[in-house]
């Protein structure tokens, strides 16, 4: 069974860092691509980063392009995602997703940036 | 950036109607490469997003085949053919042929 477990959020002030993890386990790691998708609080759904199954690429929409750096450590079955500068915009939940076609999504992380 | 647009916004239906949402893409999903790239997924109240349609028209792993999903370059359809209580929730439709990545704005399945 595909099970991915996010961790590492929480309460953070405008202007700093946090680094979320996720654990990824039922499938072989190391051949796909992941990706983080977040909802803020009561909205839909943003793409928020991809990673390339060796971690050699990666990709990122404009409204996190320079302050979020996604990667991975395929011999721990664990993606990561460094988010810094961060944002009151940036408060929502954060899931990790195996990538499409076919995705595996974890129960999602909470990140509150406020002061 | 691709703009998907899903209606109706929000859907009241009675269990055993037969329902459909809309999502239309602003550009063309047909990648180079011959595929499709449109998900559909589910978010019932308080859960993660759950993958229900996948590359436009193939059902997930353990989903009921009353789900079906069809279209082709800008315009696509979710199909229930008999909705059951489970179903309620927030749809949503998702390309990944371009980047950004988008999704659409949702359409929340009531009871009526």
């Amino acid at each position: 069974e595909v099970q991915l477990v996010e961790s590492g959020g929480g309460l953070v002030q405008p202007g700093r860092s946090l680094k979320l993890s996720c654990v990824a386990s039922g499938f072989t790691f190391n051949n796909y691509w992941m990706t983080w998708i977040r909802q803020a609080p009561g909205k839909g759904l943003e793409w928020v980063a991809s990673i390339t199954n060796t971690g050699g690429s990666t990709y990122y929409p404009d409204s996190v392009k320079g302050r979020f750096t996604i990667s991975r450590d395929n011999a721990k079955s664990t993606l990561y995602l460094q988010m810094n500068s961060l944002r009151s915009e940036d408060t929502a939940t954060y899931y990790c997703t195996r990538a499409p076609p076919r995705t595996y999504w974890g129960q999602g992380v909470m990140v509150t940036v406020s002061s | 950036d691709v703009v998907l647009t899903q209606t109706p916004p929000t859907l009241l239906a009675t269990i055993g109607q037969s329902v459909s949402i809309s999502c239309r893409s602003s550009q063309s999903l047909l990648h180079s490469n011959g595929n499709t790239y449109l998900n559909w997924l589910l978010q019932r109240t308080g859960q993660s997003p759950q993958p229900l349609i996948y590359l436009v028209s193939k059902l997930e792993s353990g989903v009921p085949n009353r789900f079906s999903g069809s279209g082709s370059g800008t315009d696509f359809t979710l199909k229930i053919s008999g909705v059951e209580a489970e179903d309620l929730g927030v749809y949503y439709c998702m390309q990944f042929t371009h980047y950004p990545w988008t999704f659409g704005g949702g359409t929340k399945l009531e009871l009526k």
